[in-house]
């Protein structure tokens, strides 16, 4: 089955700077790739989602990109805020939500 | 949250004895699932339903069962709940082809 692995678990940044948070998957089929942000007492909220036939997606201050020939994707958050804050959550899977395998998760603390 | 609804939000209770978690949505979606979170694992599938009567495992389903006798309400049973399966649960809703949406989760804690 799909293996999903993410880096760092834990990282911290100075508010105002950028945040980068790496996946990496194995099943080379995979081609649905969402990202979650789960705060704190909160269930996991989708924050931007990427398909296999794009090479990158963006949403005001996050971005996702997709090397499928690598099997990598990443999260990019610029000019971060406070707000920013939570555990993100990659996820990766061909066919059906009920095939989403997670990554392990990645606590970004932004710094004040 | 998507309209859902997930009771109870925490819940304690001893080893050997039955628990259901229920998941109730608002959205008429057609797809619910059941997760667990545990620290370095994130989140595992359970259990899904894709109608009404109509569920199948996940990756997870060892000592879990599910049902669902109405669109809107999914509930997840631990027929005898062991200490393994403390964790937070979190029920999601989706229509074909659309996203994950997640509740607030239940905290269970098996002592």
């Amino acid at each position: 089955g799909e293996n999903v692995e993410q880096h760092p678990s834990t990282l911290s940044v100075q508010e105002g700077d950028s945040a980068v948070i790496k996946c990496t998957y194995s099943d080379s089929a995979s081609n649905y790739f969402p990202w979650y942000k789960q705060e704190l007492g909160k269930g996991p909220q989708l924050i931007i989602d990427i398909r296999s036939n794009v090479g990158e997606k963006k949403d005001q201050r996050i971005a996702v990109t997709l090397n499928k020939t690598a099997k990598h994707f990443s999260l990019h958050i610029t000019e971060t805020q406070p707000e920013d804050s939570a555990v993100y959550f990659c996820a990766a899977s061909f066919g059906g939500n009920e095939k989403l395998t997670f990554g392990t998760g990645t606590r970004l603390t932004i710094i004040p | 949250d998507a309209g859902i609804t997930q009771s109870p939000r925490h819940k304690v209770t001893e080893t050997g004895t039955p628990v259901t978690l229920r998941c109730h949505q608002t959205e008429n979606h057609r797809y619910m699932y059941w997760y667990r979170q545990d620290p370095g694992h994130g989140l595992r599938l359970i259990h899904y339903s894709y109608g009404v009567k109509d569920t199948d495992k996940g990756e997870v389903s060892d000592g879990y069962s599910v049902s669902r006798s109405k669109t809107e309400d999914f509930l997840l049973t631990l027929e005898s709940a062991t200490s393994s399966q403390t964790s937070v649960y979190f029920c999601a809703i989706s229509d074909a082809g659309s996203p994950l949406h997640f509740g607030n989760g239940t905290r269970l804690t098996v002592t």
